[in-house]
C-alpha cells in the first residue's frame, strides 16, 4: 500500500513563480491537511479539507490555495511565491471519524526552497 | 491562545530509559497523540491518549493526566535508532490538532 504521495520530493522555485504541489492518497481517507515545518516552530496548518468538495483555512493559509475535487488528491498551490515560504511541505490524511481515528499520516514530504 | 511546550532537546544513553514530557493550554481537550519524526523524513504515529493513565506499547508508553494538561512519553531501553524528533499534538474541541514544536532526543553510545 501506498499510503500518501507527494511530488516533487524538492524544488527551487524563482519568486513570483507560481507552483503545484501534488499529494495523493489510498487509503480513501475522508479528511486530508497541508502543513509546513519550519526549525524550532512545529508543524503548522495552512489548508485542511473534511470531505471531497470542501475545504477550510488553518493557521498560515495567505499565500496558499487548495482544492479538493475527489477524495484522493489534494493539490496546494502557491500562486506567487515569495522568500518566506521555504519550508518542508507535509500533506496528511486521516478518517476524521473523531477518536483515535483521527490520527493523521504523513506523506514524505516536500522540500521546497523559494529565491 | 493554545499552547504545547516540550523541551527542545534531551540527551540519554543507550540502553537507558528517558521521559519527554508535554504540557498543554488548549480550548478543550479530545486526544493527545505522540509522532516519531527522524531527521528528514515525516511525522510516524506512535501513541493516542485520550483518557488519564499510561498506555504502553512495546519499550515505549505515553501517559496522560488531563486535570494537569500533561503528559508524557517514556522510552525504555534505548536504541540509537530511537535518536529523533518526538512531536506532542493535542484535539482541541473542535477536532482541531494543535502540535508542540517537539523535542529533538540525541542518543549516545
Amino acid at each position: 500500500t501506498a499510503g500518501i504521495t507527494q511530488a516533487p520530493t524538492s524544488q527551487i522555485l524563482a519568486a513570483g513563480r507560481s507552483m503545484t504541489l501534488r499529494c495523493t492518497q489510498d487509503m480513501r481517507h475522508n479528511a486530508m491537511y497541508w502543513y509546513r515545518q519550519d526549525l524550532g516552530l512545529g508543524l503548522r496548518l495552512i489548508h485542511y479539507s473534511n470531505t471531497a468538495g470542501t475545504t477550510g483555512k488553518g493557521e498560515v493559509p495567505d499565500g496558499y490555495s487548495v482544492s479538493r475535487a475527489n477524495t484522493d488528491d489534494f493539490p496546494l498551490t502557491l500562486a506567487s511565491a515569495v522568500p518566506s515560504q521555504t519550508s518542508v511541505y507535509f500533506c496528511a490524511s486521516s478518517d476524521a471519524g473523531g477518536g483515535s481515528t483521527d490520527t493523521q499520516y504523513f506523506g514524505p514530504g516536500t522540500r521546497l526552497t523559494v529565491l | 491562545g493554545q499552547n504545547i511546550d516540550q523541551p527542545t532537546e534531551m540527551t540519554a544513553t543507550e540502553g537507558a530509559i528517558v521521559q519527554i514530557n508535554c504540557t498543554y493550554q488548549t480550548s478543550g481537550f479530545n486526544g493527545l497523540f505522540w509522532y516519531q519524526q527522524h531527521a528528514g523524513e515525516a511525522p510516524t504515529f506512535l501513541s493516542y491518549n485520550v483518557l488519564d493513565g499510561l498506555e504502553e506499547k512495546g519499550r515505549f508508553s505515553s501517559f496522560l493526566s488531563r486535570s494537569k494538561g500533561y503528559s508524557y512519553l517514556l522510552l525504555k531501553e534505548l536504541q540509537m535508532k530511537d535518536s529523533a524528533s518526538y512531536l506532542c499534538a493535542v484535539h482541541d474541541s473542535n477536532y482541531q490538532l494543535i502540535w508542540g514544536a517537539g523535542t529533538k532526543l540525541i542518543i549516545k553510545p
